[in-house]
């Protein structure tokens, strides 16, 4: 039984570059979400899909933040022209779909982003 | 505005002994609570969770207890034990019922179990 997968587990990049990270949500999970979390924080809400469409976003997403999930499995989230502000541990989770057991939301290891 | 909150940042218990941790929230809309369990370098772990139709729910040494009118929640863990050294966050949400599934975080509670 494999759970949700993040890849790269670290990144450290400098301002302005752009960064991709990845998620590999629990296999038939129709729900996706990505929450960011900074230290001494709790994971705040990014966006989140059901299957490959994205049903809302935070507006802690700036213009320069773009999720997908192509296919209605695996999803990307980019980060353009990165400022120090984005630093943060970047956590994805996923949901099975029907009845209460949906709002259990199981995360993955997360992404440590540094910005230099 | 803080929705969730988690007032004691960190508690210390000695093994044996019942750790309390507890949660407030403001927003009456949140109908669906959960504790996670995070070690340093990992996502959080799901715990326990409850529904709004429900004062409590038990799985094994962790209780959740849900008081509506007061909008505070808790987590029992007896007996503590040291692998339960960890931040513990509490989490709400509106459910599906409302079509607002994020989850949204108070700040975790650091738990130290002294051997």
């Amino acid at each position: 039984d494999t759970g949700v997968s993040q890849d790269p587990r670290h990144k450290i990049t400098k301002r302005g570059q752009n960064v991709t990270f990845r998620c590999d949500p629990i296999s038939e999970h129709n729900r996706l979400y990505w929450y960011r979390q900074t230290l001494g924080q709790g994971p705040e809400f990014l966006t989140y899909f059901q299957n490959e469409a994205q049903l809302e976003k935070s507006r802690l997403l700036s213009d320069r933040f773009s999720a997908e999930r192509p296919k209605g499995s695996f999803s990307t989230l980019e980060i353009q022209r990165t400022e120090q502000g984005d630093s943060a541990m970047y956590l994805c989770a996923s949901s099975p779909r029907g009845g209460r057991e949906t709002d259990t939301q199981y995360f993955g290891p997360g992404t440590r982003l540094t910005v230099l | 505005d803080q929705q969730v909150k988690q007032n004691s940042p960190s508690l210390s218990v000695q093994e044996g002994r019942i750790s309390i941790l507890n949660c407030d929230y403001t927003n009456s809309m949140f109908d669906y609570f959960l504790w996670y369990k995070k070690y340093p370098a990992e996502g959080p772990t799901f715990l326990i969770s409850i529904s709004s139709i429900k004062d409590k729910n038990e799985d094994g040494r962790f209780t959740v207890f849900l008081n509506k009118s007061a909008k505070h929640l808790s987590l029992h863990i007896v007996p503590s034990q040291p692998g339960d050294s960890a931040v513990y966050f509490c989490a709400a949400s509106g459910g599906a019922n409302f079509g607002n599934e994020k989850l949204t975080f108070g700040t975790g509670t650091r738990l130290t179990i002294i051997p």
